[in-house]
């Protein structure tokens, strides 16, 4: 599975948009871009997963790039509870194992 | 309520002591997965199954066994457990592989 960069950490003002940007720049063609978010040692809560097109569901919103290389996951109106570490994992169909390989991922912290 | 739920949530124990942390979900789902998740390594796979009597190792597995005898249980076994297996688990299912996976809630489990 390709390899995924993401930034560290990021702010965001409670009620605005978090747009969260993450680097794949070797995902392959059977390759999916998943994100999860974790709320302080909790179980990992998957978000919204796409391969080329843009998707969106009653969480948040998936804008990947035309070359496929990276993403941005957005969330429209972020809340206090928004607060968490968001994970941007890139997985092929022929993981049999269904490992999904967690990086360092985005610390995001929504403030008042 | 759709679901995965694992026991203890919190356990503290003796090295060599053999233990069971239990998982189930009530989802009717092929794939079911451990995870270990520790300080500055995320999240590990230790197990998983993709149906009833099919398991196969992850990234981790040295020191755990797993048995997938119903659908709904998966669960993973410690037989002599060392100090360095002290650790958040995790386990997970999803309908097919290539779908979201749901997480428990995670049993902190210390070993002295």
């Amino acid at each position: 599975d390709a390899k995924t960069t993401q930034p560290t950490s990021m702010d965001c003002a409670e009620g605005r948009a978090a747009n969260l940007p993450c680097n794949h720049s070797t995902i392959s063609g059977n390759e999916y871009v998943y994100w999860y978010r974790q709320i302080h040692s909790q179980g990992p809560q998957y978000i919204i997963h796409g391969l080329k097109n843009n998707e969106t569901n009653e969480m948040a919103s998936l804008i990947i790039t035309e070359d496929r290389k990276s993403s941005t996951l957005i969330l429209p109106h972020a809340t206090l509870r928004d607060t968490a570490v968001y994970y941007c994992i890139v997985r092929g169909t022929n993981n049999a194992g269904n490992m999904l390989t967690f990086g360092g991922g985005t610390r995001l912290m929504v403030k008042p | 309520e759709a679901q995965v739920t694992q026991n203890p949530r919190y356990l503290i124990t003796v090295t060599g002591k053999k233990l069971t942390v239990t998982c189930s979900q009530n989802m009717n789902h092929e794939y079911m997965s451990w995870y270990r998740q520790d300080p500055g390594l995320g999240l590990r796979q230790i197990y998983y199954s993709m149906n009833v009597e099919v398991t196969d190792k992850g990234d981790v597995p040295e020191g755990y066994k797993v048995s997938r005898k119903e659908k709904r249980n998966f669960p993973l076994i410690l037989e002599s457990p060392s100090p360095n297996q002290t650790s958040l688990y995790f386990c997970a299912s999803s309908e097919l592989f290539i779908y979201e996976q749901f997480f428990g809630p995670g049993t902190r489990l210390t070993v002295l």
